[in-house]
């Protein structure tokens, strides 16, 4: 069956640093990929959107990989600040259309002053 | 609206009762989706609505749990008999066609005691 694993342990870093959050899947081709961000006691924010013939896609702070060969994103926060401050998920749908997202559990990043 | 919108945010039943929760998506956005995400664990995919044809139910845990979306818009998640492992937060998004990023309401949190 399809498995996507995000680390589940908390990622801490120290304020200014690159956070680095990996998506791994297996049993699975998905033509897009997606990040959000979810907030205590609020529902995940659309962040990127990456495509199977991507490679790279970035967005002020943030930048995503695509390695369909490895089967595996990583997202990138450069220049991280405390407000970074959490959980952050990835979801892949695709392909042959389909348009229900399979979410992973996500990653906590805690940012330190 | 200007954002997808819950109601109510939380929601406090007695195991065996019915609960109806509500999502107003936002205008213009034809896919509609209810995942369900419990403490520490990933979203789980419960429905699928895409404009006028037939849902993706393929998610629902149990006939315990319907959906319906009226005119295209407003979705009510009807959850019957409940459970103490119904307790959860139900999250909508939804989306224009076609789109592969989606947008989310806060959720609705349910305890059942």
């Amino acid at each position: 069956s399809q498995k996507i694993e995000q680390n589940s342990e908390a990622l801490n870093i120290q304020e200014g640093k690159t956070a680095t959050l990996t998506c791994n899947y297996t049993n699975y081709s998905p033509a897009y990929l997606q990040w959000y961000r979810q907030d205590p006691g609020r529902g995940p924010v659309f962040l990127l959107l990456i495509r199977e013939n991507e490679k790279e896609k970035r967005k002020e702070r943030l930048k995503v990989t695509f390695d369909t060969t490895l089967k595996q994103s990583l997202f990138h926060i450069t220049a991280s600040q405390p407000a970074d401050s959490a959980t952050y998920l990835c979801a892949l749908d695709g392909p042959g259309g389909s348009y229900i997202p399979t979410f992973g559990r996500g990653t906590s990043l805690i940012v330190h002053p | 609206g200007a954002g997808v919108s819950q109601s109510p945010s939380n929601k406090v039943t007695e195991k065996g009762k019915d609960v109806e929760l509500r999502c107003d998506p936002i205008s213009g956005h034809t896919a509609l989706y209810w995942y369900r995400q419990s403490l520490g664990q990933g979203l789980e995919f419960l429905i699928y609505f895409q404009g006028n044809s037939a849902p993706d139910k393929s998610g629902l845990p149990s006939d315990r749990f319907s959906a319906e979306r009226t005119g295209g818009s407003v979705s009510t998640l009807t959850i019957q008999r409940t459970q103490q492992e119904d307790s959860a937060v139900y999250l909508c998004a939804s989306s224009p066609r076609g789109a592969h990023g989606y947008t989310f309401g806060s959720g609705t949190r349910l305890t059942v005691v």
